[in-house]
C-alpha cells in the first residue's frame, strides 16, 4: 500500500498569513493526488485534484503543486473560513489512502 | 444537484453486523462509482471500498473479509455491510461519489455515526 505522510500535523496561524501543507507519498503517484478540506463536524470537501487543478468554486488563494512523491497545498492570505483540517489522498491504484491530516487553527 | 445521504443504525453491539445505506440523487449509479470512507472520532480518513457503475467492487484488503458493498440502481441506493464489528469500528461512515474516470471523491455525504458498544 502507498503511504501518505502529511506535515505538519497542526499549524497555528493568523488571518492573512500564507501557509503550505506538504504530502509525501511512499512511491511515485504521478500527480494522482487530491486535497480535501474538512471543517469541524462536516464532511470533507474536494479542493484540488490531479495535484494542481482547483475544484469548482474553490477560491484562487488555494493552489496545489508537486510531482513524483512530493506535493504541496498552499493557501495565500488565509481567511477565517479556511480554518479546519486538510487531507491529501492519492489515487494511484487501490487502496486509495489519505494523509494523516493537518489541522489549521487560529493563532 | 448532486446529493448523497447515509443512514444507519447508530449503535451496534460488538460481534454484530452493520448495514448502512447511501441514497443518492442528481446522478445515476450506473454512470459513477461510489466509495465508502470512514473516520474514527478525532482521527483521519480510511477508504473502505468502492462499487463502480457496472457493479464491480474493490475493497481495502485490510477489511476485505468483513466488507460487502452492493447497490440498487433503480432506487439510487448503495449499501455497505460489515460483519464482526469491534469497538475500533466506531467511526463516522461516509459515502462519496467518484468523479467520472478518476479515483478521487468530488461529492461526499454528510456521514452517519456508528458506535460499537455493548
Amino acid at each position: 500500500d502507498i503511504q501518505m505522510t502529511q506535515s505538519p500535523a497542526s499549524l497555528s496561524v493568523s488571518v492573512g498569513e500564507t501557509v503550505t501543507i506538504t504530502c509525501r507519498a511512499s512511491e511515485n503517484i504521478y500527480s494522482n493526488l487530491a486535497w480535501y478540506q474538512q471543517k469541524q463536524g462536516k464532511s470533507p470537501q474536494l479542493l484540488v485534484y490531479a495535484a494542481t487543478n482547483l475544484a469548482d468554486g474553490v477560491p484562487s488563494r488555494f493552489s496545489g503543486s508537486g510531482s513524483g512523491t512530493q506535493y504541496s497545498l498552499k493557501i495565500n492570505s488565509l481567511q477565517s473560513e479556511d480554518f479546519g483540517s486538510y487531507y491529501c489522498q492519492h489515487f494511484w491504484g487501490t487502496p486509495w489512502t489519505f494523509g494523516g491530516g493537518t489541522k489549521l487553527e487560529i493563532k | 444537484q448532486v446529493q448523497l445521504k447515509e443512514s444507519g443504525p447508530g449503535l451496534v453491539a460488538p460481534s454484530q453486523s452493520l448495514s448502512i445505506t447511501c441514497t443518492v440523487s442528481g446522478f445515476s449509479l450506473t454512470d459513477y462509482g461510489v466509495s465508502w470512507i470512514r473516520q474514527p472520532p478525532g482521527k483521519g480518513l480510511e477508504w473502505l471500498g468502492v462499487i463502480w457503475g457496472g457493479g464491480s467492487t474493490y475493497y481495502n484488503s485490510a477489511l476485505k473479509s468483513r466488507l460487502s458493498i452492493s447497490k440498487d440502481n433503480s432506487k439510487s441506493q448503495v449499501f455497505l455491510k460489515m460483519n464482526s464489528l469491534q469497538t475500533d469500528d466506531t467511526a463516522m461512515y461516509y459515502c462519496a461519489k467518484h468523479e467520472r474516470g478518476y479515483d478521487y471523491f468530488d461529492y461526499w455525504g454528510q456521514g452517519t455515526t456508528l458506535t460499537v458498544s455493548s
